[in-house]
């Protein structure tokens, strides 16, 4: 059974640098096809895809926010962390981390999702 | 960058059948994914490479994709159907999402 879990400050100031956190269990990036991505949720607005990251390290990213976003994986702990710099309140979301489907380019199993409001 | 287009609101009669449109160039040759979104409640899957449906989604969830448009169908509309939905592609090494159509069950 695949699990994931986001953990993280749910609270921001305004410029600073966000560090999320995924902690997954039910896979391993050891299997060739994994992915885990990052999705957020801005309140009453729509999914916004930031970040994606393959068994064999590459990294990919929503061009929109290329430049602010960083995205890594530690294989020995089963987690994805993401960074955002230079936060601003409209990045304030519901933040989303999710498995990607082996053969398919869907995201299967979300976790249950890291509010983070950005306010000084 | 690709676009996906949705309309925010549809509304169906309970018991009756939800047609909801996305909207994208050329989007019948990619594969097309649909996400049901409750509020506090993390996006569940629920078609997938345009009619495949997850382990425990029931068979009133369907899709279809064609020239522009992919829809995404639900035959005998419940209460429980009342969601957000999403559909998504991936392009070019980018994963996009459209805006959301929110489903009322009436």
């Amino acid at each position: 059974q695949i699990t994931l879990k986001e953990s993280g400050p749910t609270l921001v100031k305004p410029t600073q640098t966000l560090t999320l956190t995924c902690t997954f269990s039910g896979f391993s990036f050891s299997a060739s096809g994994v992915a885990v991505a990052w999705i957020r949720q801005p309140p009453g607005k729509a999914l916004e895809w930031l970040a994606l990251i393959f068994w064999d390290g590459a990294q990919r990213y929503n061009p929109n926010l290329r430049n602010r976003l960083t995205i890594i994986k530690d294989a020995s702990k089963d987690q994805v962390v993401l960074t955002m710099t230079d936060l601003d309140p409209v990045d304030t979301a519901t933040y989303y981390c999710a498995h990607r489907i082996d053969t398919d380019d869907a995201f299967d199993i979300w976790g249950q999702g890291a509010v983070v409001a950005v306010s000084s | 960058s690709y676009e996906l287009t949705q309309p925010l609101s549809l509304s169906v009669a309970l018991g009756q059948t939800a047609r909801i449109p996305c909207g994208g160039y050329n989007i019948g040759s990619k594969n097309v994914h649909w996400y049901q979104k409750k509020p506090g409640q993390a996006p569940v899957l629920v078609i997938y490479t345009q009619n495949n449906r997850p382990s425990g989604i029931p068979e009133r969830f369907s899709g279809s994709n064609s020239g522009n448009t992919a829809t995404l169908t639900i035959r005998g509309a419940q209460g429980g159907d009342e969601a957000d939905y999403y559909c998504q592609v991936w392009d070019n090494s980018f994963w996009v999402f459209g805006g959301g159509t929110k489903l009322t069950v009436l």
